[in-house]
């Protein structure tokens, strides 16, 4: 399968501990995106990357949150001091060039944050 | 604030009749893009339409696009259980670094 995958598919972990995410784009893939979604919405941006950079970064990402992509291949994505609120879906996907390019989203990490 | 906003949120029909959906958003857009999502599952890509376009099918997909509202709807014909999902529009804004900006979906349940 030479989708995008995601690492791991469910994590709960109490209040306050670090988690990170793993992500691995289509290879061919340049630009890969982070996406977080709750229950009822829609996905919201996090940030992405083109490559080994980091161009756009949310507002909605604090301080605690910080993303990776060493080499422009796969992308970490780690959440320090977890709270309850960040409890959600967290959704990536890749994409070639970006611009009009359809995205192919990963099956998704579920965090639990008790 | 979210780009696109789907209507109806939910929308329940027998599986054979067709199922409209629609999407309206604020500022110019590139292009517009329809998306599904099967319960607790990531998004699969159904179809892109652009600024330029006014029509787009996609098998039993049908996509329109009305700049001068800006609004699009999707036409799912001849509906399926296997429909059963959520459909999310993600618009790309005009002179923007094309992140897409998703709505909050429309739930659709078709039964059998």
């Amino acid at each position: 399968d030479t989708g995008v995958s995601q690492n791991p598919r469910h994590k709960i972990t109490k209040r306050g501990q670090n988690v990170t995410f793993r992500c691995d784009p289509i290879s061919e893939h340049n630009r890969l995106y982070w996406y977080r979604q709750t229950l009822g919405q829609g996905p919201e941006f996090l940030t992405y990357f083109q490559n080994e950079a980091q161009l756009e970064k949310s507002r909605l990402l604090s301080d605690r949150f910080s993303a990776e992509r060493p080499k422009g291949s796969f992308s970490t994505l780690e959440i320090q001091r977890t709270e309850q609120g960040d409890s959600a879906m967290y959704l990536c996907a890749s994409s070639f060039r970006g611009g009009l390019a359809e995205q192919y989203f990963g099956p998704g990490t579920r965090l639990t944050v008790t | 604030s979210q780009q696109g906003e789907e209507d109806p949120q939910a929308l329940s029909i027998q599986e054979g009749e067709n199922a409209t959906m629609n999407c309206s958003y604020k500022t110019s857009i590139n292009n517009l893009q329809w998306y599904r999502q099967n319960s607790g599952r990531g998004l699969v890509h159904l179809i892109l339409i652009r600024s330029n376009e006014r029509e787009k099918h996609s098998g039993r997909l049908r996509v329109t696009l009305d700049t001068s509202k800006k609004s699009s709807s999707l036409l799912i014909t001849a509906s399926r259980a296997a429909d059963t999902a959520s459909y999310f529009c993600a618009t790309g804004m005009l002179g923007g670094s094309y992140i897409p900006t998703f709505g909050r979906g429309t739930s659709l349940i078709v039964h059998p």
